[in-house]
């Protein structure tokens, strides 16, 4: 079985400030990784993805994310907050045997001026 | 192109209606899926649909039923909900299932049962 934490339900930072959202995962097979995106009153955006290669990944809008196997981690960074960086994100995992998506439950990003 | 349209935005119905929403991607996907999002929580696996026919079925009351037309359209038929099935519905659509390849979502319509 897989599943996945978001350490922090609500995270604040000030605008220009080094963004981190933790997420942990488990699973038995090698993962494929998501993080995405959710505005207010909005579907949700696939900021960016790992499946095998290269495991610093780069996503839209600055952020990036690394995988460390030996830490269950797939953190998503972004070096300087941006107002318009406040929205819910969603750590999601997946693997090459099946389709379905598992989510964490997801972290408030709050930016303050 | 990797936008998924959903209509309508916005629902409100009463207990005894029918409604149905639609949702509609032209990005060639053979996967299409339904979602339930409650504030503040992640998005709930609903129905699975690959290649038009009906792959995954996540215990759905029966108030909700799925049709998958072709490949580009995905229906969610309602009847007789009930007021806690208010939420946000989220269609998604991927190139294939169940090979695991990245969803992308519709907007949602934000579902209100009176």
């Amino acid at each position: 079985a897989q599943s996945v934490t978001q350490l922090g339900s609500h995270v604040s930072v000030s605008e220009g400030a080094l963004v981190l959202l933790r997420c942990n995962y488990s699973s038995s097979v090698p993962p494929y990784l998501f993080w995405y995106v959710q505005y207010p009153n909005q579907g949700l955006q696939l900021l960016l993805k790992y499946t095998t290669g290269a495991t610093l990944v780069k996503g839209i809008n600055g952020f990036e994310a690394e995988f460390k196997k030996s830490e269950t981690s797939f953190h998503l960074t972004k070096p300087s907050a941006h107002m318009s960086d406040a929205a819910e994100y969603f750590c999601a995992v997946s693997n090459n045997q099946g389709g379905k998506l598992i989510f964490g439950q997801g972290t408030e990003l709050s930016v303050k001026p | 192109d990797t936008e998924v349209t959903q209509t309508p935005k916005h629902l409100v119905m009463g207990m005894t209606n029918k409604k149905s929403l639609k949702c509609e991607q032209h990005m060639g996907h053979r996967a299409m899926y339904w979602y339930k999002q409650k504030a503040k929580k992640p998005p709930e696996l609903m129905f699975v649909y690959s290649y038009e026919k009906l792959s995954i079925n996540e215990s759905v009351p029966s108030r909700f039923s799925p049709e998958c037309p072709n490949s580009s359209l995905l229906n969610l038929h309602l009847h007789a909900l009930q007021p806690e099935d208010s939420a946000l519905y989220l269609c998604a659509s991927s190139q294939d299932y169940p090979q695991t390849y990245e969803q992308y979502f519709g907007p949602g319509t934000r579902l209100t049962v009176t």
